[in-house]
């Protein structure tokens, strides 16, 4: 049990849907990410959360829509997606901002979503 | 902007020490070196960290030379519990906002 849930573990879904990732930690941490991980690629960091303000968008398309109501949970909401959008959506949280010392990020098991 | 190079794929056997390199030649000043190990159908989980010399936990070393254009991470005496996809991690959030993934590594472990 890593203490970040999420929900979907699976989606399908069309081009003209609006769906959403449900990311939950149990962990008390202040600081959220979502990741895309495709296969063969690098880890893409799409969205940072700290204390429930955004405070990175790494040139994300629009048609991903994060939200974070409180700082145990972090959607992201989906619209109008292509199918290249398709791959492994991870969330992860820490006690502060990650890659700084001790601030080890904690993932979930991913959502595996498919665009057709 | 930082990039960070790792082989793609790694063999070896049970019993043996285990070293990959990660090579991060544009790393900051402020970034660390993180390393996660990940299991299919499962989230990165963090073996380590560090920033300069040497550092040692109980599952594994991490070897960072002093100008820290590369990091090795070793794994000592692996089973085959330990294949997996190995992640080189650099950079610091709390300061330049970058956290710069490597490709992965896929270590197969053989008996």
């Amino acid at each position: 049990e890593t203490g970040v849930t999420q929900t979907p573990r699976h989606l399908v879904m069309g081009m003209t849907n609006k769906k959403s990732l449900k990311c939950e930690q149990h962990l008390g941490h202040n600081a959220m990410y979502w990741y895309k991980q495709s296969a063969k690629k690098p880890l893409e960091l799409m969205f940072v959360y700290s204390l429930e303000e955004r405070v990175e968008n790494n040139s994300v398309p629009s048609r991903f829509s994060p939200e974070c109501p409180n700082s145990s949970h972090l959607f992201l909401h989906l619209h109008t997606l292509q199918p290249e959008d398709s791959a492994l959506y991870l969330c992860a949280s820490s006690q502060g901002l990650a890659g700084g010392v001790y601030n080890e990020q904690f993932f979930g098991p991913g959502t595996r979503l498919t665009v057709l | 902007l930082a990039k960070t190079t790792q082989p793609i794929s790694m063999d070896s056997y049970e019993g043996q020490e285990v070293n990959i390199t990660c090579s991060h030649n544009n790393i900051a000043t402020n970034d660390y070196i993180t390393w996660y190990q990940q299991f299919p159908s499962q989230g990165p989980r963090f073996i380590i960290q560090g920033y300069k010399t040497k550092v040692t936990n109980e599952v594994a070393s991490l070897f960072i030379p002093a100008d820290r254009k590369s990091s090795t991470l070793s794994l000592p005496r692996v089973s085959l519990s330990d294949t997996a996809v190995y992640y080189c991690l650099v950079g610091a959030m709390d300061s330049n906002y970058q956290l710069i993934w490597g490709a992965g590594t896929k270590l197969i472990i053989k008996p």
